[in-house]
């Protein structure tokens, strides 16, 4: 059974802070990703990784950026949090090749 | 542009009976699709999904169909029941991009008793 867990459920920052979002997965993937989900928009892709150590932005990486230092293992990291990017924040991984992305529960981050 | 796109925001429907959910794409290039599930506050859950080469997939009570020629597809879903009430989402994988999703808007599903 597939298992990707996220470091937090909820999240409140203030503007300006530097956020850090952990994505650990448990099937040995190679493909990694960080979505936003907003209202009326669907699931937008920040960054994604094919690899240990590279990264691929997405369609909205602007005030993103990734690390993926393990395999198991991708951060998302919010330079200087704003209030745009109050969201909700999901990590999906998959098997090489692609196919079925498997999502973890999500990260409901607010900054104020 | 959006690339997947699901126009009906919302969608209800009496238990027992059908609900069909759309979804359009503009990209050819598309050659996997998937429908993802989504409760509140949780993350997609993977629902059903049909290769390019096919026009139909069928797994119990979820039915996917593809019309390539129209660049469309729907989820059947018979009979609804309650627990069917989420948001789903379409999403469309393009070719030797290695895995990387596009997603539709989502279909709030509302199923009632």
């Amino acid at each position: 059974d597939v298992k990707v867990t996220q470091s937090s459920r909820y999240l409140v920052k203030r503007t300006g802070e530097k956020v850090f979002l952990e994505c650990v997965q448990d099937m040995d993937h190679e493909n990694m990703f960080w979505y936003r989900q907003d209202p009326g928009l669907g699931l937008r892709l920040i960054y994604f990784s094919y690899d240990v150590k590279m990264k691929e932005k997405g369609d909205i990486p602007e005030g993103y950026s990734v690390s993926r230092e393990k395999k198991e293992r991708f951060s998302l990291i919010l330079e200087s949090a704003s209030t745009n990017q109050t969201s909700m924040y999901l990590c999906a991984s998959s098997p090489p090749g692609g196919g079925t992305q498997y999502f973890g529960p999500g990260t409901r981050l607010t900054v104020l | 542009d959006q690339q997947v796109k699901q126009n009906s925001p919302s969608l209800s429907v009496q238990e027992g009976r059908i609900s069909i959910l759309n979804c359009d794409y503009t990209n050819s290039m598309f050659d996997y699709f998937l429908w993802y599930k989504k409760y509140p506050a949780e993350g997609p859950t993977f629902l059903i999904s049909i290769s390019s080469i096919k026009d139909k997939n069928e797994d119990g009570r979820f039915t996917v169909f593809l019309n390539k020629s129209a660049k469309h597809l729907s989820l059947h879903i018979v009979p609804s029941q309650p627990g069917d009430s989420a948001v789903y989402f379409c999403a469309a994988s393009p070719y030797n991009q290695g895995g990387k999703l596009i997603f539709g808007q989502g279909t709030e599903l509302s199923v009632k008793p």
